[in-house]
């Protein structure tokens, strides 16, 4: 079973601290992904890392940076929070299985982040 | 650009309803197909997928989805829903050969018992 695991459930920051919110996953995935899930605006692609030190912007990369040291650990930076930053963020990571034809994504249980 | 539209919002139905939650894309490539399902407090998880052959594809409690390629559709269907069901559930379409998927804005299904 594909486990992706972030590092906390439940964060609560303050307007311009930096935060950090870590992804984990066991199955030597080559792709990680991080979203931000807000309602009635569906899943948006902040980043994602198609290999060790390798990333690309999303839709929405504006105020966060990643960081890929380790192939089953994918970082995503809020350098100055803002409470326009509150929201739902998920980790993903994907690979190709044999005979498919393309990547299938698998969720971690995401991170609520507050920021005061 | 490339879209995915989720043409119902919400959805309130009574159990033992039957089922179809509509999703339509924009790419006139080829395309793989997923629904996902997130249920209440829980991450999001794969209902089920298509890339090729068969257009009618079963995944997992009984759903269902159908690739109409000349509608650009891939409706998920169930045709006997459970309280168990309440959940929002994601469309995404993968286009070409991106890595990204592009995603529906979601349909929250409520299921009254």
């Amino acid at each position: 079973d594909v486990k992706v695991t972030q590092s906390s459930r439940y964060l609560v920051k303050r307007t311009g601290e930096k935060v950090f919110l870590e992804c984990v996953q066991d199955m030597d995935h080559e792709n990680m992904f991080w979203y931000r899930q807000d309602p009635g605006l569906g899943l948006r692609l902040i980043y994602f890392s198609y290999d060790v030190k390798m990333k690309e912007k999303g839709d929405i990369p504006e105020g966060y940076s990643v960081s890929r040291e380790k192939k089953e650990r994918f970082s995503l930076i809020l350098e100055s929070a803002s409470t326009n930053q509150t929201s739902m963020y998920l980790c993903a990571s994907s690979f190709l299985a044999a005979g498919e034809s393309t990547d299938t994504q698998y969720f971690g249980p995401g991170t609520r982040l507050t920021v005061l | 650009a490339q879209s995915v539209s989720q043409h119902n919002h919400h959805v309130i139905l009574s159990e033992a309803a039957s089922l179809e939650l509509g999703c339509n894309y924009s790419y006139g490539g080829t395309v793989n197909l997923f629904w996902y399902v997130q249920y209440p407090g829980q991450h999001l998880q794969l209902l089920l997928k298509y890339f090729s052959g068969d257009p009618l594809v079963k995944g997992i409690k009984g759903f269902e989805a159908e690739f109409i390629k000349s509608k650009f559709s891939f409706n998920l269907r169930k045709p006997s829903v459970q309280w168990s069901d309440t959940a929002e559930y994601f469309c995404a379409v993968n286009a070409g050969n991106n890595r990204k998927l592009i995603w529906g804005l979601g349909t929250s299904l409520g299921v009254n018992p």
